[in-house]
């Protein structure tokens, strides 16, 4: 079956160092991928997208690193902030017949220190 | 920012109840979405909406779910026999396309309590 799952559900951070959240996936002929952010209280927010036919994409002090052979995507943010804690989640956008479906992985929490 | 509103925010009910969520979706928006979250839980795919009808929904999505665009700007999710295990946080969201490399844009939720 399909599933989209991640390795560390809670990483603390201190502020100002670079943190890396882990996620694999197991469905190979996903092709769009998208890391969402979760406040507290708050709906999923978008971060950084990243299509299959690329390795690598950088938004402002966010990576995101697809590697298909393994079938694993990580989400690297610089200098982490207090602003940052929150619960991050992976996603892959499945293809069921004529639509397309997101789904989530597990979440992992990201707790920055100060 | 053009946001995906969603009322109400909290709602508490009895089992066996009728609850209807209800959801404002970005007005450009063609692809309408709810998903839910039990607490501590990841967001789960629930039912996904296009073009007046249902174009996708999960095994959780059973007869006592329904979805509706009653008025062209609400898009509403029922549950007419509410159960103890249907309490979570629901989330609306809404997208430009069904492209499979469409963003969703999520509500805030409403967090449904079931006594």
């Amino acid at each position: 079956g399909e599933s989209v799952g991640l390795h560390l559900p809670t990483l603390s951070v201190q502020e100002g160092d670079n943190s890396i959240i882990n996620c694999a996936y197991s469905n190979s002929a996903s092709d769009y991928f998208i890391w969402y952010k979760q406040e507290s209280g708050k709906g999923p927010q978008f971060i950084i997208d990243i299509r299959s036919n690329m390795d690598k994409r950088q938004g402002q002090r966010v990576t995101v690193l697809l590697n298909k052979t393994v079938k694993h995507l990580s989400l690297q943010i610089a200098a982490t902030q207090p602003g940052d804690s929150a619960v991050y989640f992976c996603a892959e956008n499945s293809r069921m017949d004529s639509s397309y479906k997101l789904i989530f992985g597990s979440g992992t929490r990201l707790l920055v220190r100060p | 920012e053009p946001e995906v509103t969603q009322t109400p925010s909290h709602q508490v009910t009895q089992m066996g109840q009728e609850v209807i969520l209800r959801c404002v979706p970005i007005s450009n928006h063609l692809y309408f979405y709810w998903y839910r979250q039990i607490l501590g839980q990841k967001v789960e795919f629930l039912v996904s909406f296009y073009n007046n009808e249902i174009s996708e929904k999960s095994e959780i999505f059973d007869d006592q779910f329904s979805v509706e665009r009653p008025d062209g700007s609400n898009f509403t999710l029922k549950i007419r026999s509410t159960k103890l295990e249907d309490s979570a946080m629901y989330f609306c969201a809404s997208s430009t396309d069904g492209s499979g490399a469409n963003v969703l844009t999520f509500g805030a939720g409403s967090r449904l309590t079931v006594l």
